[in-house]
């Protein structure tokens, strides 16, 4: 079964609304979680790394106001799309890891948002 | 610059032969670990192997395997024996290890769609 579970897995919406996507680890504690975006046939681009009780910390060109990252306990983060527009339209993915160095990072099953 | 290269934007394969995908990194780290995933269309990523830049044998995990090149920065992927199921995209990840800043940061390569055929 999915070790980290990523919900909703489709949104649509209206312009100006916030959505809230949540990444859950199941079976594991994580401390650091992260968040990717996925443009249709293009590859993974990290947003953020969510660190549980502290900031996150976010990649260059990433709007922190836009996409607000809680990651409040050590199996939950949340990526808020504040006034979602069209053009943030994508696949959104979360990825938790374990401790442990050689352990794969355990991806949600990505969510869809669609802003129109 | 790009630190994970795949310059194979699609391929089609027959069922039931082997396919190699390439993958080229470009990491100072000394310590730093290569993933492969697969993204089917529904488009949940699935872990497929995984190779320590330490690891002194090539990783294999049933059908898959890496070959593992470090001299040449590179880690292929071979999917022997190719089922209709394959059909997907597929990732080359590297995550650096040396540093706090890198500790955990996937950095994925652009991808290759792979189309098996019957």
């Amino acid at each position: 079964g999915a070790v980290v579970s990523q919900h909703p897995s489709w949104v649509i919406c209206k312009s100006g609304t916030s959505v809230k996507i949540e990444c859950r680890s199941l079976d594991f504690q994580a401390t650091t979680m992260f968040w990717y975006r996925q443009f249709p046939k293009q590859s993974l681009m990290l947003m953020a790394t969510s660190n549980e009780g502290s900031k996150a910390t976010y990649e260059q060109g990433v709007e922190k106001d836009k996409f607000l990252i809680n990651h409040a306990s050590l199996t939950l983060s949340t990526l808020t799309v504040t006034s979602a527009h069209p053009e943030d339209s994508s696949f959104y993915i979360c990825s938790a890891r374990q401790i442990s160095s050689n352990q794969p990072q355990h991806f949600g099953d990505g969510t869809r948002l669609s802003i129109l | 610059a790009q630190k994970i290269t795949q310059t194979q934007p699609g391929m089609f394969v027959q069922e039931k032969e082997a396919v190699t995908l390439d993958c080229t990194y470009d990491t100072s780290d000394p310590s730093y670990g290569l993933f492969w995933y697969k993204q089917p269309s529904s488009g949940e990523m699935i872990f497929l192997i995984y190779q320590g830049s330490y690891d002194q044998q090539n990783a294999t995990e049933g059908r898959y395997s890496l070959n593992f090149q470090k001299a040449r920065k590179s880690a292929n992927l071979v999917i022997s024996a190719s089922q209709l199921g394959d059909s997907a995209m597929y990732f080359c990840a590297m995550r650096e290890g040396s540093t706090t800043d890198s500790w955990g940061k996937f950095q994925f390569g652009a991808g290759t769609q792979v189309v098996v055929t019957p």
